[in-house]
């Protein structure tokens, strides 16, 4: 089982549709966790951390589900903007940090 | 600006020839990182490193080599070792420690020719 596991996509969804993406992690010891957006051909960038209570920007929402080894990310309201792809990033409680290979997102008119 | 900066963003090799790209920080980060990544696959870890001279190697080091002579610049090496060196290079940042995000430069494109 790869140590962080991510569905590739694509998920192809009309503007203004919800669309949710889990990320399945093998470590029950990892300790922080993070969703990342990269756009084609440039470098990812944070687009939030992950909490334990969950937390929320705007119309992102990050989840942590420990029990079940998971972490998701919900957007609401689907921009032409959003189309990325959303790396899932967790700590191990290493010094290493673990990324997954990405979802691919694509927001069409 | 703080940020990362890595240089040149696009370089082109002759097979059998030795490379450096350029990465430099003035985050005051601790930790730097160098990973690549392939075209449609996630980031693999080439070489990191938590403090001055001193650095590790990640889960694909062969054929690379690193220094760190300094905090803010940790330069690669992409040696005629490396047999399939065409990618994307991206050098990162962050302090150490658990729950400290990490930032990364804008990337570096390599094509061996």
């Amino acid at each position: 089982r790869k140590e962080v596991e991510q569905d590739p996509g694509p998920f192809n969804v009309p503007e203004g549709a919800t669309v949710a993406f889990n990320c399945t992690y093998s470590n029950s010891a990892s300790q922080s966790f993070f969703w990342y957006r990269q756009d084609c051909r440039k470098e990812p960038k944070l687009l939030m951390s992950v909490y334990s209570s969950g937390n929320e920007d705007g119309r992102f929402t990050a989840q942590l589900n420990r029990a079940s080894q998971y972490i998701s990310l919900l957007i609401r309201d689907s921009k032409l903007s959003d189309s990325a792809t959303y790396l899932c990033v967790v700590n191990p409680n290493t010094d290493k940090l673990i990324f997954g290979t990405g979802t691919r997102l694509q927001v069409f008119p | 600006d703080g940020g990362i900066t890595q240089s040149p963003k696009y370089l082109f090799r002759k097979e059998g020839q030795n490379v450096t790209l350029s990465c430099e920080q003035n985050l005051n980060h601790d930790a730097m990182y160098w990973y690549r990544q392939d075209p449609g696959q996630g980031l693999r870890l080439i070489y990191y490193s938590q403090i001055v001279n001193d650095f590790q190697k990640g889960d694909i080091a062969e054929g690379y080599s690193v220094s760190r002579e300094k905090k803010e610049s940790f330069p690669l090496t992409v040696t005629s070792a490396q047999k399939n060196p065409t990618a994307f290079y991206l050098c990162a940042s962050n302090q150490v420690g658990s729950g400290n995000t990490i930032y990364f430069g804008e990337g570096s494109w390599l094509t061996v020719v």
